[in-house]
Formats: C-alpha cells, structure tokens, sequence
C-alpha cells in the first residue's frame, strides 16, 4: 500500500532534549517536505527536499534540521526543543510538482 | 508572495443540501491547486487535484473548478451527508513543488 509514515504518533518530552520524527514513503517519490500546524495559523511549510542530499528552508525553519540521506526517508530533527515547537506536524512527498501525500501526523508537546 | 484564503472559515448545512466552499489566490502562478479533507486530529486526505491548464475536476459527488486568471478555485459536494462534516483545505503549488495552504473551512453536515 502506498503510503507515508510517522514516528512517533505522539510525543511529550521536555525543553532541550534532543528529538527526530521520522519520516518515510514507499513510493519513491523525489519530493518530501515538513509541515506544522497550529490553531489559528495553518499550516506552514518548515522545510523540504527536491532529492537525495538536496533541501531547503521553508517559511518556518527556525530550531529544526533535516536530512536526506536516503531517497524514502527524511526525518525532522529538533536538536534543542522549546515549547513554542508545541503543534502538530506532518510530512509529505510527491513525485514533484502533483499530488502530494500527506503522513499521519505527529503531535509533539513540549513541556 | 502567495497568499490563499478560504471564505468562510465555518459552513453548517442540513443533510441533503449541495456544499460550496470557495478560495481565493493572490498569485496565477501556480502549478496546480489540490483540496484537502482533514478530520479533526488526523492527516489530510488528498480529495482533487486541478493542473494549472484544467478548468475543472470530478470525483463523484465532488467537483472543483478553477479560474486562474481571476485567482479562484470552488469545491462543490452535491447532496451532502453527515459523514462530509470536516474540515476542507486547499493549497496551491508553485512549480517547486511547494505548497501554500489556506486556512480551511470547517463543514458541518447536520442529520
């Protein structure tokens, strides 16, 4: 089955502690990008990658790190968290500019 | 830079009645627009995709129309039912492949 996955689903931890969510999908799609969400805000695009080693910021990329090392996965790193990273998050790819295929969603708290 | 807005924010309509979301791009330079359903605290589910040529789309009860030139696009549900009540999002891509969300309007379908 085609799909994109998150881990973790859920997510409480404490302000500093490192963290990644994964991302993965099974459909070899080039593009896969990072969202977060929050009441009253939307959604926001935090970062994204056009290929294997190849990403950009989005509109909100401040305290998060990605990497693409392998073309299905592109994991969010938040190396020190702060609650303001409080929200909803979800990753995406596509085969580049069409439909986009959207995760689960993790919902991290930082307390 | 882009800007999509999704008029209004809040619908509730009677069982059986035809659905009409509407939304709004400030930029005609898009690569295609998609709408998004979204249950509350879940993932988006890709519900149609107009290519930038396209005028308009149809998937069973759904149908979205797409005027770029006047920056407008319109998702129709005929005959609505309670199982419709969600939240309806619609973006834009630019030819990055980057998406830039509206804030949604959330349906509800009483029985």
């Amino acid at each position: 089955e085609a799909q994109v996955t998150q881990n973790p689903r859920y997510l409480i931890t404490v302000t500093g502690k490192k963290l990644t969510v994964t991302c993965s999908q099974n459909m070899n799609h080039e593009y896969m990008s990072w969202y977060r969400q929050d009441p009253g805000l939307g959604l926001r695009q935090i970062y994204y990658s056009m290929n294997v080693e190849v990403t950009d910021k989005g509109d909100v990329p401040e305290g998060y790190k990605v990497s693409r090392k392998e073309k299905r996965n592109f994991p969010l790193i938040l190396e020190s968290p702060s609650p303001n990273q409080t929200s909803l998050y979800f990753c995406a790819s596509s085969l580049g500019s069409r439909e986009q295929y959207f995760g689960p969603g993790t919902r991290l708290t930082v307390t | 830079k882009q800007e999509v807005t999704q008029i209004p924010a809040a619908l509730s309509v009677p069982e059986g009645e035809n659905l009409v979301l509407n939304c709004s791009f400030t930029d005609s330079a898009i690569y295609n627009l998609q709408w998004f359903r979204q249950d509350p605290g879940k993932g988006l589910t890709s519900l149609l995709l107009i290519q930038s040529s396209q005028r308009e789309q149809t998937s069973g009860r759904l149908n979205a129309s797409l005027d770029k030139s006047s920056g407008r696009s319109t998702l129709y549900i005929a005959a609505s039912q309670p199982g419709d009540s969600a939240t309806y999002l619609c973006a834009v891509t630019d030819s990055w492949g980057k998406l830039q969300f509206g804030a949604g309007t959330q349906v509800v379908v009483t029985p």
